[in-house]
């Protein structure tokens, strides 16, 4: 079975500034995908960046990119340029490739990140 | 495109009473599934689907059961609801063959008194 353990409960940023979220899993698994998922106060959960295990290339989107670090099974997430927008809990989730259980999302306790003005 | 539809979003239970919660998608998905989410816990699977007919339990399957007579709806069944099914509640779907990204519905905050 795969774990993923956020180990930063909470976190807090200053508007404009880059913050830096903390992820690593447990598998043995090697093919899979690693998510960050936003969950604003509106309780609509949102895909934010998504990285193939099988890709070097850390995955980036706008402000959002990741640090993907396969052999320690770390999976950061860096928000550039905050915005308190960006307040929210974040999900780190992990789904494993090629199985017949569906391919189901494993995820972290989250991280509840406030930006602040 | 209405994607993922939860309903209800809220709902108070007595302990021992049993509903349903409702979960539609318009999206033709193969994949769809059911979490929990509890502070500190982020989601854990309860149930999910690969297509009509066909249900496997997840994490935390006990309390609940499942059925999927259609591609569209997945509803969850809590049998008797107890204190600690008190939690959201989350469908999700997925199209296994287009991409990863999984729809999830707005939830429903379910507390059981």
């Amino acid at each position: 079975a795969q774990t993923v353990t956020q180990s930063q409960p909470e976190m807090s940023v200053q508007e404009a500034e880059t913050v830096t979220l903390s992820c690593t899993y447990d598998t043995s698994e090697s093919n899979y995908y690693l998510f960050w998922y936003k969950q604003p106060p509106s309780r609509q959960m949102i895909l934010v960046i998504r990285q193939e295990a099988y890709k070097q290339q850390n995955a980036t989107e706008n402000r959002f990119s990741v640090n993907f670090q396969k052999a320690a099974k770390s999976f950061s997430l860096k928000i550039s340029d905050s915005q308190l927008g960006d307040t929210a809990m974040y999900f780190c989730a992990f789904m494993k490739l090629f199985n017949n259980a569906g391919n189901m999302l494993t995820f972290g306790g989250g991280t509840r990140l406030m930006v602040k003005p | 495109n209405a994607g993922v539809t939860q309903t209800p979003k809220f709902q108070v239970l007595k302990t021992g009473q049993s509903m349903t919660l409702q979960c539609a998608q318009d999206m033709n998905h193969e994949y769809m599934s059911w979490y929990r989410q509890d502070p500190g816990m982020g989601l854990r699977l309860i149930h999910y689907s690969v297509g009509a007919g066909i249900t496997d339990q997840g994490e935390v399957p006990n309390g609940y059961n499942v059925s999927r007579s259609t591609t569209e709806d997945f509803p969850l069944r809590l049998l008797s609801a107890a204190p600690s099914q008190t939690s959201v509640y989350f469908c999700a779907s997925r199209n296994p063959t287009v991409n990863t990204e999984a729809f999830f519905g707005q939830g429903t905050r379910l507390t059981v008194v």
